[in-house]
């Protein structure tokens, strides 16, 4: 079983609606989560983290952890074109190590 | 400007050829890493170093070597031990190591596309 598991999409949305990205992971003792955007072609930039459950909200991005369930979510509100893009979650199971996923492909449809 | 800078931008290896990437930051950060990052797949850590003259192994650190001589540089060297090493390889730094529970943010260079010739 993979560390962190994303759906690679791509997902599809209209622009102006709610894009919702999950991610689950496998160490039950991760203690910090964490969702990174990469445009094609580029590096990685950090959009979010989040330690406690619960959710947290910075701008049109919120995301969302579940540690019972060991799920950690990413919902982009009024979507734009500029928010197409590729959605890594990461993880750090159990040392400072981050653990990616595969990433998940986002679409805004104009 | 602050930052972390790799070079080249796009390389080219022939087959059995040792290459070298580079990666140097001004952010006065104690950790660097890199990373290979697979078409439709995540970044896999292959060495990162909390301190100079200090490195350790990541998950995928065959056929890859590196050194830390001074704060600001961590270049990778991919060895012709390295079967596949066609990938796009990104190399962080953040301010220290961390832990689970104080983890400082990695910032990312703009990256090294590699090719195997």
């Amino acid at each position: 079983q993979k560390e962190v598991e994303q759906n690679s999409g791509p997902l599809s949305v209209p622009e102006g609606a709610i894009a919702s990205l999950n991610c689950t992971y496998s160490d039950r003792g991760s203690q910090s989560f964490f969702w990174y955007r990469q445009y094609s072609g580029k590096s990685p930039e950090l959009i979010m983290f989040i330690y406690s459950n619960g959710d947290k909200e910075d701008g049109r991005f919120t995301a969302q952890l579940n540690k019972a369930s060991q799920y950690v979510s990413l919902l982009i509100r009024d979507s734009q074109p500029s928010d197409s893009a590729t959605y890594l979650c990461a993880v750090i199971p159990n040392d400072y190590k981050l653990s990616f996923g595969a990433g998940t492909t986002v679409t805004v449809r104009a | 400007d602050g930052g972390i800078t790799q070079s080249p931008k796009y390389l080219f290896r022939k087959e059995g050829q040792n290459v070298t990437l580079s990666c140097e930051q001004n952010l006065n950060h104690d950790a660097m890493y890199w990373y290979r990052q697979d078409p439709g797949q995540g970044l896999r850590l292959i060495y990162y170093s909390q301190i100079v003259n200090d490195f350790q192994k990541g998950d995928i650190a065959e056929g890859y070597s590196v050194s830390r001589e001074k704060k600001e540089s961590f270049p990778l060297t991919v060895t012709s031990a390295q079967k596949n090493p066609t990938a796009f390889y990104l190399c962080a730094s953040s301010n220290s190591g961390g832990n689970t529970l104080s983890y400082n943010e990695q910032f990312f260079g703009p990256g090294t596309r590699l090719t195997v010739l």
